[in-house]
Parts: structure tokens; sequence; C-alpha cells
């Protein structure tokens, strides 16, 4: 079964600074997908970055970069010049190809930004 | 795009009544909805995966009779809680997927069931 694991249970960053929010996951598929979403105190889940598993290239949004490293199996994310608007719970999710596939999800990082 | 639309966004029940939420696609069809749930402070857990015109199929440990899915149509699934219990109080979120779409589900808003 694939798991994700996020060993961070709250993470901590001052305002400008960077954060790098980890994740590992379990898998034997080669076709899958990760995510990070970010749930703000609204609850309302947010996808901040998508990784395909083939692509070799990191994927960036903006502020946001994840480090997808396929063979050790981690995808860690990449805050920088975080703002207030970044506290948050940070979820890692995999799933595999499909759009009917489900998303398995870490237990979260709480990030805390302060001035 | 891709906006899904959830209600109500908060319901409060006396025990052992039913409770329905609806998720809405509002902007495309969507092939696939999914419906989870969230305790405080914890992760989300998937509870079913429903297929318009298909019947859910549900995760190990969850009662397929007392959380009812419904996905009737391609912009509408429903959930309903029968005979809730003070335990049923919960988070509930849908998410929703479409077929030849990215492969992202977008998720509602969310809904906070407390059951007296």
């Amino acid at each position: 079964a694939q798991t994700v694991t996020q060993s961070q249970p709250e993470m901590s960053v001052q305002e400008a600074e960077t954060v790098t929010l980890s994740c590992t996951y379990d898998t034997s598929e080669s076709d899958y997908y990760l995510f990070w979403y970010k749930q703000p105190p609204s609850r309302q889940m947010i996808l901040v970055i998508r990784q395909e598993a083939y692509k070799q290239q990191n994927a960036t949004e903006n502020r946001f970069s994840v480090n997808f490293q396929k063979a050790a199996k981690s995808f860690s994310l990449k805050i920088s010049d975080s703002q207030l608007g970044d506290a948050a719970m940070y979820f890692c999710a995999y799933k595999v190809g499909g759009t009917a596939s489900k998303l398995t999800f870490g237990t979260g990082t709480r990030l805390q930004v302060t001035l | 795009g891709a906006v899904v639309s959830q209600h109500p966004s908060w319901v409060i029940c006396k025990s052992g009544t039913s409770v329905k939420i609806e998720c809405r696609s509002l902007d495309f069809q969507a092939t696939t909805m999914f419906w989870y749930r969230q305790f405080p402070k914890q992760s989300l857990m998937l509870m079913a995966t429903s297929n318009e015109g298909s019947k859910a199929t549900y995760e190990q440990g969850v009662e397929k009779d007392k959380f009812l899915i419904n996905h009737a149509s391609l912009t509408l699934s429903t959930l309903t809680v029968t005979s809730a219990h003070p335990e049923d109080s919960s988070f509930y979120i849908c998410s929703a997927s479409f077929a030849g779409g990215p492969e992202t589900q977008y998720f509602g808003p969310g809904t906070r069931l407390l059951v007296l």
C-alpha cells in the first residue's frame, strides 16, 4: 500500500525567510503524481504545486518549489520569501495516474510564520 | 475554473436524524467525486469514491449503510449521514475530478457537522 510520511508536525519561519517542508512516500508504481496542498484556517484545501513522476524537472510555482528525488522517494516543498499568508497546514499527497484514482495524504505539517 | 461548492457549510442536527450534504461542480463535469472526513488537527481520510451513475466504492471501515453516497449527475454528488450520532460530528470535504482533465482533485470548502 502507498504511504505518505510527513515527519515535521510543526515548523516555524520568519517572514521573508525560506523554509522547507519534508515528505517521503512509498510506492511500487512508476506512473504517479505528487502534490502539496495548503489548508488555511478556513479549511479550504488549496493546491500549491503538482509534480509528475515522469518529469525530472522540479516543479515551481512562484515562491513555491519542490525538490523531487525519485530514487529516494522524497518530495520536499520549499517556500521562499515567506509571507504571513503562508501560515497553514500543508499536506503532501500522492496518487497514481488516472483522474479516478484516490489521493493518499500525509499527516500534515503546521507552518507558522512569525514577524 | 474548476470550482466545487458544498452545501451546507455547517449543520447542527439532533442525534438520530439524517443529514444530507451536497457537493457540486460548478464549471465542469465531474466524472469522479470523492468524500473525505477530517477530524480536528488530523489529515483527510477518504471515505468513498463515486463515479457518475455507478455505486460508490467505500474505503475499508466506512459503513456504507451509514454514509449513503449518490452521484446521480455529472455535477452533483450527495452524502447522507443516516441516523447521525455525536461521534459522526466532523468536517466533511468533497473533491472532484474529470476524465481527460489534469491529474488534480478540486476540493469543496467543506461542511462542518455537529450532532447533538
